[in-house]
């Protein structure tokens, strides 16, 4: 079975800092890797996925991810925050062998401080 | 390139009524997803369709939940008898599976925000 772990559920950042948000997963082959940001009351929005290839991911909105298979995890991160980066953010999981669904970690609440 | 589109987008309801909810999914998506999401959550897979085809089923969507997708385009779910603890977040979400490649991208909608009083 899948399991995705995202062990800090808030962050708080000031603007133009960096962010990094952890991810780790649980499970036996390669899984496809997904973060989206999600803000209050809305849906959720891909910024970037890892199926195969590079392990380091550029998405929207400058972030990116880097998929490191020893550590099983796939930590997200920004060089520059800005005030509109505050959201919930979650990380997924997903394989083929499994229908594709995704398992999603818990998020990570980013606030971003002037 | 419409996006995924979900309605209602709130629904407020008594205790013990029925519910249904809409999913319009990305035209070409062949795969639609049924995700529920709890207050300070991650959303939780409910079930999912390849065309018409419902393929899986969560634990989670217990006898009072079904789910349809009768043409392969649009899909609905429905809760019978609904109580408290089916207040949440019901998102949608499609995307196109290949036969030749692995992994998919789903695109999320909305979301129906449920209120059960």
């Amino acid at each position: 079975a899948q399991s995705v772990t995202q062990p800090d559920i808030h962050i708080t950042v000031s603007e133009g800092a960096s962010l990094e948000l952890r991810c780790n997963y649980s499970y036996g082959a390669t899984p496809y890797l997904f973060w989206y940001v999600q803000s209050p009351g809305q849906g959720l929005q891909l910024l970037l996925k890892y199926f195969s290839g590079d392990t380091l991911v550029q998405g929207i909105k400058g972030f990116e991810a880097e998929f490191k298979r020893s550590q099983s995890s796939f930590n997200l991160r920004k060089p520059s925050v800005h005030w509109s980066d505050a959201a919930e953010y979650f990380c997924a999981v997903g394989a083929r062998a499994a229908g594709n669904k995704l398992t999603f970690g818990g998020g990570t609440r980013v606030l971003v401080k002037p | 390139d419409t996006g995924v589109s979900q309605d209602p987008r709130h629904k407020i309801t008594k205790r013990g009524q029925n519910v249904t909810f809409r999913c319009d999914p990305i035209s070409e998506h062949n795969r639609l997803y049924w995700y529920r999401q709890t207050l300070g959550q991650g959303p939780e897979f409910l079930t999912y369709f390849q065309n018409e085809a419902q393929l899986e089923k969560s634990r989670l969507l217990s006898d009072r939940f079904s789910a349809e997708r009768p043409k392969g385009s649009f899909s609905t779910l429905e809760i019978q008898r609904t109580e408290q603890g089916d207040s949440a977040m019901y998102l949608c979400a499609s995307s196109l599976e290949r036969r030749t490649s692995g992994g998919n991208t789903q695109y999320f909608g909305p979301g129906t925000r449920l209120t059960v009083l």
